[in-house]
């Protein structure tokens, strides 16, 4: 069964850094993995959608990559503001199946 | 606008009761599904829908029902036999791989 993590649970940063939040999941066997962002007591925002034979996706200041070999994917924020604090969440699609969701991360972006 | 519309926003349930979420789109997507999040944990999907008067079970189904009897309808019924309904629900639309979300319903139980 595929298992989505997402370490660290909680990240703080000060405003104008670059920042890396990690994915990572069990089995490689995927047939896209997606990005979304979550305001509190709100629904989920989709950011990203990488599909399986591709290596990355790049919006705005937003770049997200995807390494199936090692079950990894990342996404990147440049220059962070404060309105980018939000819990990010990560999703994985097995082929044929529905999506696993990890637990997210909470990021506070502190001006 | 188009969307996903999700009804009501917040819910309060005396226990014993069954309610009913509602969820609406108009993005002409066949493929419906309901999640359930808490405090901590990933979505967990309950029921999902690939076309009209067909569903399948997810991985917490015991408790709920869904009907699809309109493409642009999928509600789900939270009955009294769920043990522990309070939660953040959420519906989605899937197209091509790719999930779509409404703003969620938050219910609480009494």
């Amino acid at each position: 069964k595929q298992e989505v993590t997402q370490i660290p649970a909680a990240l703080s940063v000060p405003e104008g850094e670059n920042l890396v939040l990690n994915c990572s999941f069990t089995d490689s066997a995927i047939y896209n993995l997606q990005w979304f962002r979550q305001d509190p007591g709100k629904g989920l925002t989709s950011l990203l959608l990488i599909q399986s034979s591709q290596r990355e996706q790049t919006s705005g200041r937003l770049n997200a990559s995807l390494d199936k070999s090692s079950g990894r994917s990342t996404l990147y924020i440049a220059a962070s503001q404060p309105g980018d604090s939000a819990t990010y969440l990560c999703a994985v699609r097995p082929r044929n199946n529905d999506m696993r969701f990890g637990a997210g991360t909470r990021l506070t972006v502190k001006p | 606008d188009g969307g996903i519309t999700q009804s009501p926003k917040y819910l309060f349930r005396k226990e014993g009761q069954n309610v009913t979420l509602s969820c609406e789109q108009n993005l002409n997507h066949d493929a419906m599904y309901w999640y359930r999040q808490d405090p901590g944990q990933g979505l967990r999907l309950i029921y999902y829908s690939q076309i009209v008067n067909d569903f399948q079970k997810g991985d917490i189904a015991e408790g709920y029902s869904v009907s699809r009897e309109k493409k642009e309808s999928f509600p789900l019924t939270v009955t009294s036999a769920q043990k522990n309904p309070t939660a953040f629900y959420l519906c989605a639309t899937g197209v091509a791989g790719e999930l779509f979300f409404g703003e969620g319903s938050r219910l609480t139980v009494l």
